[in-house]
């Protein structure tokens, strides 16, 4: 079968850093990709991994490793506007259809 | 707008109704995608056309579901005989690239 985990909740402090950890078993992979979705927003894209090693956009950085079928999200200086769900999600194909994990529903406290 | 528009933006229907929700993708992206997603769960992936090839339709859960891509545009999500467990947020999704996908606001779909 194909299934994603993900912690389900993580509470954090403004300006703290967190990482949300994802570990995959898939029966095809063609990247990992971070989600972000706000209460009853539309997911926004975040970052894409295709191959091992880090990936910086600003605040956010995103990791994977291929042979350990794990990759985390780095969320540094964290603001309250970053409480919101994200979500990892593996390209399983080359024609770009998404599995997505459960959510990890963040929370930052002042 | 520039973005992916989904309607209606609500949907309440009786049990064994048919009902259709309609998504506009960005202007010239050549994908799109159908997702559903639960209350408090990830996305489900339903179906996926990509320009004039067959749509991926792997993830349709029942036969009573079915989508529709007219013109390379416009997509419609049909679902026959609805069920009280098809209620949840139905999202669109467009894509012009390899990696990021743009969603829509949903179609929240309650069956009574």
């Amino acid at each position: 079968g194909q299934s994603l985990e993900q912690p389900s909740e993580v509470t954090a402090v403004e300006g703290a850093i967190v990482q949300i950890n994802c570990t995959y078993q898939t029966s095809g992979f063609y990247g990992l990709s971070w989600y972000q979705q706000h209460d009853g927003g539309a997911p926004t894209f975040l970052s894409y991994n295709g191959l091992d090693g880090l990936e910086e956009t600003g605040r956010f950085s995103s990791f994977l490793s291929r042979s350990d079928s794990y990759g985390y999200l780095l969320l540094q200086e964290l603001q309250m506007k970053d409480s919101a769900s994200y979500f990892c999600a593996v390209r399983d194909g080359q024609g770009g259809k998404l599995i997505f994990g459960q959510g990890t529903e963040l929370s930052v406290k002042p | 707008g520039a973005g992916v528009s989904q309607s209606p933006s609500n949907k309440v229907t009786e049990k064994g109704k048919d009902v259709e929700l309609r998504c506009d993708p960005i202007s010239g992206h050549t994908a799109l995608y159908w997702y559903r997603q639960s209350l408090g769960q990830g996305l489900e992936f339903l179906i996926y056309f990509q320009g004039n090839s067959a749509p991926d339709k792997s993830g349709l859960p029942s036969d009573r579901f079915s989508a529709e891509r007219t013109g390379g545009s416009v997509s419609t999500l049909t679902i026959q005989r609805t069920q009280q467990e098809d209620s949840a947020v139905y999202l669109c999704a467009s894509s012009g690239g390899y990696h990021e996908q743009f969603f829509g606001p949903g179609t929240r779909l309650t069956v009574l």
